[in-house]
């Protein structure tokens, strides 16, 4: 079936340390895997995502990582700010015609000063 | 509003009404994208569109309903049927060909009183 899982739902770090998402897909099919960020009461804003031609992809402070054999991907953040605090959501599409993208359920991440 | 435009911005509903919820986009896009966030959960797939006049179900269509007469527009009707309509609701859009990360709207949030 189409699914995505996300661990873990909440994620609590101290400022300047490295927090980790995961999440895992079930259609080996899937080619694009974007990552979203959502502050309360906001829209979800894309940061980063990767195909599926790669291994990793980075963007200063943000990274992704995709293994393909195992179908799971990964965000990497580092050095955390207090404006990283939001909510993040993974996504991997499913084809039925058009694409639809599946969301994971979302990591809390709060970064304490 | 980054190309795509969701209104009203908040809407209060009474118990045996239905509402109309607007998504216009001027990206040129084909795909258009309805979902439902609960507070505290993720995003989930209501209904979608990839060309005009043509239109499918998603996790959680049961008490909504869409037209895509527009290519530009995907307006969302919550009907009566729907037993708990009280969410954030978004709008995306996205090239069809392959996948790419979605635009999203601002959202609206529907309250029944």
């Amino acid at each position: 079936g189409e699914n995505v899982e996300q661990h873990p739902s909440t994620l609590s770090v101290q400022e300047g340390d490295s927090a980790v998402i995961k999440c895992t897909y079930s259609d080996s099919a899937s080619n694009y895997f974007p990552w979203y960020k959502q502050e309360l009461g906001k829209r979800p804003q894309l940061i980063i995502d990767i195909r599926s031609n790669v291994g990793e992809k980075k963007d200063q402070r943000i990274a992704v990582t995709l293994n393909k054999t195992a179908k799971h991907f990964s965000l990497h953040i580092t050095e955390t700010q207090p404006e990283d605090s939001a909510v993040y959501f993974c996504a991997a599409p499913f084809y039925s015609g058009t694409y639809k993208y599946i969301f994971g359920t979302g990591t809390r991440l709060k970064v304490l000063a | 509003d980054g190309g795509i435009t969701q209104s009203p911005k908040y809407l209060f509903r009474k118990e045996g009404q239905n509402v109309t919820l607007s998504c216009e986009q001027n990206l040129n896009h084909d795909a258009m994208y309805w979902y439902r966030q609960d507070p505290g959960q993720g995003l989930r797939l209501i209904y979608y569109s990839q060309i005009v006049n043509d239109f499918q179900k998603g996790d959680i269509a049961e008490g909504y309903s869409v037209s895509r007469e527009k290519k530009e527009s995907f307006p969302l009707t919550v009907t009566s049927a729907q037993k708990n309509p009280t969410a954030f609701y978004l709008c995306a859009s996205s090239p069809r060909e392959i996948p790419y990360g979605y635009t999203f709207g601002s959202g609206t949030r529907l309250t029944v009183v």
